[in-house]
């Protein structure tokens, strides 16, 4: 049974850098059946696309947040990682990572990690 | 960018038919998935590919997706389907979500 769990500081200071890493465990990153996701929901809010990455590290990235974003992996530690830059109080928010399968011109994510807030404040 | 709406909120009675949409430009010609998420708990999906439900998922959820619209049933609905429900396409390199909606069994 595939599970993700995203980890990472559960605070981080306006202006910084917030990463954090989702480790995959009952399935390879490496596969090349899926894409690797990250996600983010406000709380009380709805859901929004951050961006993916393949095992070939080809990634989309949601056009919004594209320039302060980086998304990255290691097949070795079947990791992927995510990386947002000059972060603000409207980047506050619990983080998803998630396997997105695509089929042609449709494409799911399942299963979802827990989830981890993220706080952003001095 | 490419936009979704979905209704608020929905209310229905145990054991009743909730009826959950989904707008967006031609979104017919786009395949249509459906997450529901329970509070305090991840987003689980229910439905995939407008009308397909993953293993586990009980048959009284469908979809179909036709024209500008994708809509969720759930038949005979149980207290523990309540729930915010996500609608979400994919549209030229990009995952776009509906802005959820609140189911509630009265």
């Amino acid at each position: 049974q595939v599970q993700l769990q995203e980890s990472g500081p559960g605070l981080v200071k306006p202006s910084q850098t917030l990463s954090l890493t989702c480790t995959v465990s009952g399935d390879s990153i490496r596969s090349g059946e899926y894409y690797w996701t990250w996600i983010r929901q406000p709380l009380g809010q709805g859901l929004e696309w951050i961006g993916f990455i393949y095992y070939s590290g080809t990634t989309y990235y949601n056009p919004s947040l594209k320039r302060r974003l980086s998304i990255s992996l290691d097949t070795s530690k079947n990791q992927f990682f995510l990386r947002l830059n000059f972060v603000s109080a409207a980047d506050t928010a619990v983080y998803y990572c998630a396997r997105w399968y695509a089929s042609g011109s449709a494409g799911w994510f399942d299963p979802w990690g827990h989830g981890t807030l993220v706080t952003v404040s001095s | 960018s490419y936009e979704l709406t979905q209704p608020p909120s929905v209310s229905v009675s145990p054991g009743q038919t909730a009826t959950i949409t989904c707008s967006g430009d031609k979104l017919g010609d786009k395949y249509t998935c459906w997450y529901q998420q329970r509070p305090g708990q991840s987003p689980v999906l229910v439905i995939y590919q407008d009308t397909q439900r993953p293993s586990g998922i009980p048959e009284r959820f469908s979809g179909s997706n036709s024209g500008n619209t994708a809509t969720l049933t759930i038949s005979g609905t149980q207290a523990m389907d309540e729930a915010d429900y996500f609608c979400q396409a994919w549209d030229k390199s990009t995952v776009v979500f509906g802005p959820g909606t609140k189911v509630t069994v009265l």
